[in-house]
């Protein structure tokens, strides 16, 4: 079964500054999940990739399938991106169900 | 616009109460999931269902069942609630027809047993 770790737990930043997010899995996978989940708790899906970088907005995810380790930036951080970033893995190649990392939970300060 | 619905935002129930949770998506998806989530544990898998009246246990299945009599709607049931089931749910479908599995999440329930 996959272990899926993320780092920091918690994370403060001024408004504009620049966000990495850590998350590092344990067995080969077919794809990584970001997700996002704002106060209330309604969770969306932000990104699935399987290899390189992927790009929507001000927000960038990369992945090394090689060293099994995925990072989330945020650029020109705001205020609305505070929310609790969670990775997610397959629970191995291919498998439907998937294992969460506790989550990050961001707060950026205007 | 695709859609995970559950029946209640909030729920308070009683020690030793059988409590009933629903979640109805509109996707026509055949993977539907039952998890909770809690403080520094994350996300935790109760349930999963890949069909109608199929189930497989997840992580954490004691204390609970579910049941799935049609494709769109997939039950939670804490047949006796206990405060240590108190929490929040949240359901979740994917499609199986292929890779990798995007998962769609209620806005989930949040219980407490008192």
């Amino acid at each position: 079964k996959n272990e899926v770790e993320q780092s920091p737990q918690n994370l403060t930043a001024q408004e504009g500054e620049f966000i990495t997010i850590n998350c590092s899995y344990s067995v080969g996978i077919s794809a990584l999940h970001w997700l996002q989940q704002h106060p209330g708790g309604g969770i969306v899906s932000l990104f699935m990739l399987s290899s390189g970088k992927k790009k929507h907005g001000r927000l960038i995810a990369t992945i090394n399938i090689q060293e099994k380790h995925s990072s989330l930036h945020i650029t020109a951080s705001h205020p609305r991106d505070s929310a609790v970033y969670i990775c997610a893995a397959p629970l191995n190649f291919g498998n439907e169900k998937l294992t969460f990392g506790t989550g990050t939970r961001l707060t950026i300060i205007p | 616009d695709v859609k995970v619905t559950q029946s209640s935002r909030y729920l308070v129930k009683r020690t030793g109460e059988k409590v009933f949770l629903e979640c109805v998506q509109d996707m026509d998806h055949e993977n539907m999931f039952w998890y909770r989530q809690d403080p520094g544990l994350g996300l935790r898998l109760i349930y999963f269902s890949y069909d109608v009246k199929m189930k497989e246990k997840g992580d954490i299945p004691e204390g609970y069942s579910v049941s799935r009599e049609k494709k769109e709607r997939f039950s939670l049931i804490l047949e006796s609630a206990s405060t240590n089931q108190t929490s929040m749910y949240l359901c979740a479908s994917s499609s199986r027809q292929r890779g990798p599995y995007e998962q769609y999440f209620g806005p989930g329930t949040r219980l407490t047993v008192t």
